[in-house]
């Protein structure tokens, strides 16, 4: 069965710090999706990135990386110099092909506080 | 229109009564999600709508659970006799499911702000 697991529930850090989120994911499939959904105060998730299970390049966006190691499952979002605005919720899911899987399973998600 | 459009935003109810939620989802998104967030949880998901029919409804709680979705647009999520387990945010996504595509999983899911549900 799919599963994703954010085992940090809640971060704070300072404001320029860098901070890493992690997750890790269960499939018995070779072709799946990985994605990093934020969700800030407003309630509204926003998209981040999408991964497929072929690619393991990892991903410089800005401030923000992604390490996708299939060795270990993980599929870790780090956020370099961190600033407030960054303070939010974030969600890393798992979306796999076959019968009626059309839906993506999410971790927990991790609450991430920049403090000033 | 250019997002996703949940309502209501808040809805407070008294347990045993039925509530409607409603999603209008991004015009040409011909799929539609239903996601539920209680307290502190992650999200769970409810059901699928790929136009008007629903292939995958695996992920209602009970059968007081239904969802609807008319004209490939709008749909309406239903909760008879809400219960104080209802409570939760409910959130819904569409996306564009491209024809031909075989693995509609890969579909970037745009997400409405959600509905607040408690029921007291």
């Amino acid at each position: 069965a799919q599963k994703v697991t954010q085992a940090q529930t809640e971060i704070s850090v300072v404001e320029k710090e860098d901070v890493t989120l992690d997750c890790v994911y269960e499939t018995r499939d070779t072709t799946y999706y990985l994605f990093w959904y934020k969700q800030p105060p407003s309630g509204e998730l926003v998209f981040l990135i999408r991964r497929n299970s072929f690619d393991e390049q990892n991903e410089i966006s800005g401030r923000y990386s992604w390490n996708f190691q299939k060795s270990t499952s993980s599929f870790n979002f780090t956020i370099t110099a961190s600033q407030v605005v960054d303070s939010a919720v974030y969600f890393c899911a798992l979306s796999e092909p076959g019968k009626g899987a059309q839906k993506l399973v999410f971790g927990q998600g991790t609450r991430l506080t920049i403090n000033p | 229109g250019a997002g996703v459009s949940q309502s209501p935003s808040n809805k407070v109810t008294e347990k045993g009564k039925d509530v409607e939620l409603r999603c209008d989802p991004i015009s040409g998104h011909t799929a539609l999600y239903w996601y539920r967030q209680s307290l502190g949880q992650g999200l769970e998901f409810l059901i699928y709508f790929q136009g008007n029919s629903a292939p995958d409804k695996s992920g209602l709680p009970s059968d007081r659970f239904s969802a609807e979705r008319t004209g490939g647009s709008v749909s309406t999520l239903t909760i008879q006799r809400t219960q104080q387990e209802d409570s939760a945010v409910y959130l819904c996504a569409s996306s564009l499911a491209l024809l031909g595509q075989s693995f509609a999983g890969a579909n970037v899911l745009t997400f409405g702000a959600g509905s607040r549900l408690t029921v007291l």
